[in-house]
């Protein structure tokens, strides 16, 4: 079936740092790979998307690349502030399943 | 109107109790799920309806029975719950049920079950 691995967290970097946040997957057929974030105590709000192979999905200077040859969807941002901390979850939605395949999430926190 | 709404926003009920949650949306999406999180854990999928017909039950007990009356709403009645089922409890939809469609969420229901 289908899955989704990403990096355990949390992760705690310090404002303007670079961050990465890991995320592989396995599917059936060629997904479309998703990026949610969750602020504390609020809803999944998507960050950004990526529906073949090589595609960049771009938000808010975060960036994620769809790696087909190692399956990996590696979410990034340049420079992080506070205001970024929360849970990240990476998700998978493949041609053959109606609904997300989420990864575990990963919590970041940033310091000033 | 790019917006999912869920109330109530918090919800405590008894174990003797029913309940319902609802969800609406104005965006035209003919998708609509139920999601169950737990603290420090992904969404699980519930339910998803499709054009208003129920097409997944991830075996759900039935003490959770979802509802689509149009195309805009979608409720879940609760009745006789556990306190394990204190969760929060995440509404979306898309477009259609296609891979490239993109889920919108509400801001959820946070359940607590006494």
């Amino acid at each position: 079936g289908d899955s989704v691995t990403q990096m355990e967290g949390p992760v705690t970097l310090s404002e303007e740092a670079f961050l990465t946040i890991n995320c592989t997957y396995t599917a059936t057929g060629y997904p479309s790979l998703f990026w949610y974030v969750q602020y504390p105590g609020e809803g999944l709000q998507l960050l950004l998307k990526a529906t073949k192979a090589d595609d960049k999905g771009s938000n808010k200077g975060f960036e994620a690349t769809y790696r087909k040859e190692t399956t990996s969807f590696h979410l990034e941002k340049g420079s992080v502030q506070v205001s970024d901390s929360a849970v990240y979850f990476c998700a998978l939605k493949s041609p053959a399943w109606r609904a997300l395949t989420f990864g575990s999430g990963t919590r970041l926190q940033v310091q000033p | 109107d790019t917006e999912v709404t869920q109330t109530p926003k918090h919800l405590v009920m008894g174990m003797t109790n029913k309940k319902s949650l609802k969800c609406e949306q104005h965006m035209g999406h003919r998708a609509m799920y139920w999601y169950k999180q737990k603290a420090k854990k992904p969404p699980e999928l519930m339910f998803v309806y499709s054009y208003e017909k129920l097409s997944i039950n991830e075996s759900v007990p039935s003490r959770f029975s979802p509802e689509c009356p149009n195309s805009s709403l979608l409720n879940l009645h609760l009745h006789a719950l556990q306190p394990e089922d204190s969760a929060l409890y995440l509404c979306a939809s898309s477009q259609g049920d296609k891979k490239n469609d993109e889920q919108f969420f509400g801001p959820g229901t946070r359940l607590t079950v006494l």
